[in-house]
């Protein structure tokens, strides 16, 4: 009963140090989300895929780079982390349509 | 321009009684999806209720339902019996078919206390 499981569930940075988010669902989906949530924001998208090797750029995708090589997961990398990317990292995943998008319990990521 | 607006950034509702928490969203697609989520305070993001621009009758999943006023672009969250769980983050979000392929747009949420 795993749904979208998304390690580590916190992590501080330092600036300039890069690091990989990994999501990972068992729902078969094809879609596949990362957002950030930042106080007062909402949710943003930072990219996104629609099936194994592709993704594709969101709202807010400067800063950050992604890969689907398998379904199953979609990795979220940053390379040269900055403090402005202090945040709560959601990602989600749904099968399209009129489908709710499932969501991981989030990364919690400071860069200091 | 904001797709969705939630103009309460803060509720509080007493517990047993009913709570509307309010959305409104912009869109010229005929075609459209709107998601209610609850975040509890642990962070995680819960799916609530969905309603498709073409469901002829308002959404209903046990004590939640939705206010949909097509019309006024209006999509209401409403929360019948408030229990102190029901305290959270509430975010309406929307689906339309300019949504690059089923993303959410979110609005900045609505944060709910229900006191005994």
């Amino acid at each position: 009963n795993a749904g979208v499981t998304q390690t580590p569930k916190f992590r501080v940075l330092k600036t300039g140090q890069s690091m990989t988010l990994l999501c990972a669902q068992d729902m078969n989906h094809e879609y596949m989300y990362w957002y950030r949530q930042d106080p007062g924001m909402g949710l943003r998208l930072i990219h996104y895929s629609v099936g194994e090797g592709t993704t594709a750029k969101g709202e807010v995708p400067d800063g950050y780079n992604v890969s689907r090589l398998k379904k199953q997961n979609f990795l979220l990398g940053l390379e040269s982390a900055a403090p402005s990317q202090t945040s709560v990292y959601f990602c989600a995943s749904t099968l399209g349509g009129n489908q709710p998008q499932h969501f991981g319990d989030g990364t919690r990521l400071s860069i200091l | 321009a904001q797709k969705i607006t939630q103009t309460q950034p803060g509720m509080f509702v007493q517990e047993k009684e009913a709570v509307t928490l309010d959305c409104t969203y912009d869109t010229s697609d005929p075609s459209y999806g709107l998601f209610w989520y609850k975040q509890p305070s642990s962070g995680e993001m819960i799916f609530l209720i969905y309603q498709g621009s073409y469901d002829q009758q308002n959404a209903t999943e046990g004590r939640y339902s939705l206010n949909f006023q097509k019309a006024r672009k209006s999509a209401n969250l409403v929360i019948s019996a408030s229990q102190l769980g029901d305290s959270a983050m509430y975010f309406c979000a929307m689906r339309d078919r300019g949504s690059t392929l089923g993303r959410l747009y979110f609005g900045r949420g609505t944060q709910l206390t229900v006191w005994p």
